[in-house]
């Protein structure tokens, strides 16, 4: 089954660019079957959806996050990866990679362990 | 944007005994054209992501006891845990996917009384 594992720093300075990557295993990120997405979830408070890519390279943003947020995918390493410009300390969270089932809206599953990304000088 | 409005915040339930949480969308998500709900329900336990329970607002996802049980349509829906067991003790998410951007419940944490 689709296993989804997040990486990248832990630690982006205030003003600089936070860039994270999810490898996928257990299945293609060329499927045709799946979109892949970025959530997001401060500490102690709810979730937020950022971004979600189709294989093609289509992307989908949340409006709120748009002028910061690049989402690509690299089709040969199994990867897509989040770039988000300009961060702040709200922008410290745990960030999630996750599948979307067949389209563009749904539900997100699975989902990959997550990362703790600090927004910190 | 669709607002979803989880109630109540928080809630104790007695082992064995029934939980019930909430969720409202500021708007309709259900679609007339494949007369589909478009709500999903998470459970998050403490250091984990979110996991799948419930899908088109009542599909039981493979593998969640049939204690969990999801209702309603339209802007108005009920997550049901018919009778708590000690391992159920988490934040119960709702989404809406009508419509984008995608968004979440403020979530409702469910402890033991």
């Amino acid at each position: 089954q689709l296993q989804l594992q997040e990486s990248g720093p832990g630690l982006v300075k205030p003003s600089e660019t936070l860039s994270l990557t999810c490898t996928v295993s257990g299945g293609s990120i060329s499927s045709s079957t799946y979109y892949w997405g970025w959530i997001r979830q401060p500490p102690g408070k709810g979730l937020e959806w950022i971004g979600s890519i189709y294989y093609s390279g289509s992307t989908y943003y949340n409006p709120s996050l748009k002028s910061r947020v690049i989402i690509s995918v690299d089709t040969s390493k199994n990867q897509f990866s989040l770039n988000l410009s300009s961060v702040t300390a709200a922008d410290t969270a745990v960030y999630y990679c996750a599948t979307l089932q067949a389209t563009v809206w749904a539900w997100f599953d699975p989902w990959g362990q997550g990362t703790l990304v600090t927004v910190s000088s | 944007d669709i607002v979803m409005t989880q109630s109540p915040d928080s809630l104790a339930v007695s082992l064995g005994e029934r939980a019930t949480i909430n969720c409202m969308s500021s708007r309709s998500v259900f679609y007339s054209s494949n007369s589909k709900n478009y709500l999903a329900w998470y459970q998050q336990k403490p250091g984990q992501p979110p996991k799948l329970l419930i899908y088109w607002a009542s599909t039981r996802e493979s593998g969640v006891p049939d204690r969990f049980s999801g209702s309603g349509s339209g802007t108005d829906f009920t997550l049901t845990i018919s009778s708590l067991q000690a391992e159920d003790v988490a934040v119960y998410y709702c989404q809406q996917y009508y419509s984008s951007p995608l968004t979440f419940g403020g979530g409702t944490k469910v402890e033991i009384k």
